[in-house]
Order: C-alpha cells, then structure tokens, then sequence
C-alpha cells in the first residue's frame, strides 16, 4: 500500500511569493495534519484537517493556510514567504480524528522541502 | 503550554555500549510517541506509548514511560552504526483531534 505522498519534494521561491504543497493521505485515512521543521529543530503542529474541516491549529500566522477535499487529500499554502519559512513540510495522516487511546500512530510522508531566497 | 524537552541533544557512542535517551514534558498526556529521522528523510514511528508503566521493545530499543513522573526514556543495547540517526520523542495532548508536541530530538552517533 502506498504511504502518504507529498508534492514537490524540493521548492524553491523567493521573498513576497506565494506556494502550494500538496499531500495525499494513506488510503482510508481521514485526517490529515501539516508539521514544519526548520532544520536542527522538532516538527511544530501547523493544522489539522478531519472530514474536510479544519480541526486544529497551530500557532502560526494567517498566511498559512490549508484545505482538504473530498477525496482527503490536502493542500497548504503560504502566502507572502519570508526567509524564515524555509524548512520541511510534513504531512502526516491516521485513520482517526482523535488518536488519543488507541494504538494508531501518526503516519508521515516524506516532506516538502521548501527554500526561500 | 506544553514543553517536550530531551537530553541529550547529542550523543556519540561506540558500538556495542548502552545508553538512555530522557524525555520529559510538562503537562499531563495520554500519549507517548517515539520516531526516528534519518537525514533528509521522514519521520518513522517506533514506539506509541499510551498507559503509566508501558514498555515496549524492538530489537535493540526499549521505550517506557512514567506518566506521573511524566518522564519517558528510550534505552539503547549494544548500539550498532544503523542506529545512528535524530531521535524525537512527541507527546499528543490534545483533547479534540490529534496534535503532537515534539522535543528538539537527540542526534546519535554510533561509532564502529
């Protein structure tokens, strides 16, 4: 079975610009969440996605934002890119919205990497 | 605001040691997970943790946790050079949905 696939793997885009990562989850799964990490750090929490609604997110500015479609698969954008939003981008998928109590662990794809200049 | 910190931040070791990875986090959690990073790679989900007193163990890794110390270790046995990658403990503290705090991660090098 495939895992969860994220498009492109590598993106490179200047300052003021705006770009859309794409994922799609593993077959089945309804949640999708994006992580950020900036290298040398952990992944941060940016949102979560459940049946198509936004279910969570973190603390990160109104420039990121996010979609799911019916099909579960999921798209983040960010808008106005700063330097600082150089870093890679995880999608990661499970089968439930609340993955407390039950053994399902988070499954992540292989990121986007994304570079500011 | 929940922190999730572990030490070491980096450890370099020799095959065939052992040694403990800590991780502690500062609020109350139901669950525990533990993931390997290998460079420019994903995260790959090794241990999910869910009760007080849990351990699990997969070949030469041991994970437990102590949710009233809110502490959990990953220990190591005769380290080999595969092991050699970040290691992040996360904990999952949302009460609706599933968001995961993960610690800075604790790079490690087994040396031949």
């Amino acid at each position: 079975d495939a895992g969860v696939t994220q498009s492109p793997t590598h993106l490179i885009k200047t300052r003021g610009q705006q770009v859309t990562l794409r994922c799609s989850p593993i077959s089945g799964h309804k949640s999708v969440s994006w992580y950020q990490q900036v290298l040398g750090q952990g992944p941060q929490f940016i949102f979560q996605y459940y049946e198509k609604e936004e279910r969570g997110r973190g603390n990160f500015p109104d420039r990121f934002s996010a979609r799911q479609f019916p099909n579960y698969s999921s798209e983040l954008n960010v808008n106005a890119l700063l330097l600082g939003d150089s870093a890679l981008y995880l999608c990661a998928s499970s089968l439930v919205f609340r993955t407390v109590k039950t053994n399902s662990p988070l499954h992540f794809g292989n990121g986007t990497r994304l570079t500011v200049t | 605001e929940l922190k999730v910190e572990q030490n070491p931040l980096f450890l370099s070791m020799q095959e065939g040691k052992n040694y403990t990875i800590y991780c502690n986090y500062s609020t109350t959690s139901d669950r525990l997970y533990w993931y390997r990073q290998d460079p420019g790679k994903s995260l790959e989900s090794l241990f999910v943790l869910l009760s007080n007193g849990a351990v699990k163990q997969e070949g030469r890794l041991m994970a437990s946790l102590d949710t009233k110390a809110r502490l959990s270790t990953l220990h190591i046995t005769a380290a080999v050079h595969d092991l050699s990658a970040t290691y992040f403990c996360a904990v999952d503290q949302e009460t609706s949905g599933s968001r995961l705090t993960f610690g800075e991660g604790t790079q490690l090098t087994v040396n031949p």
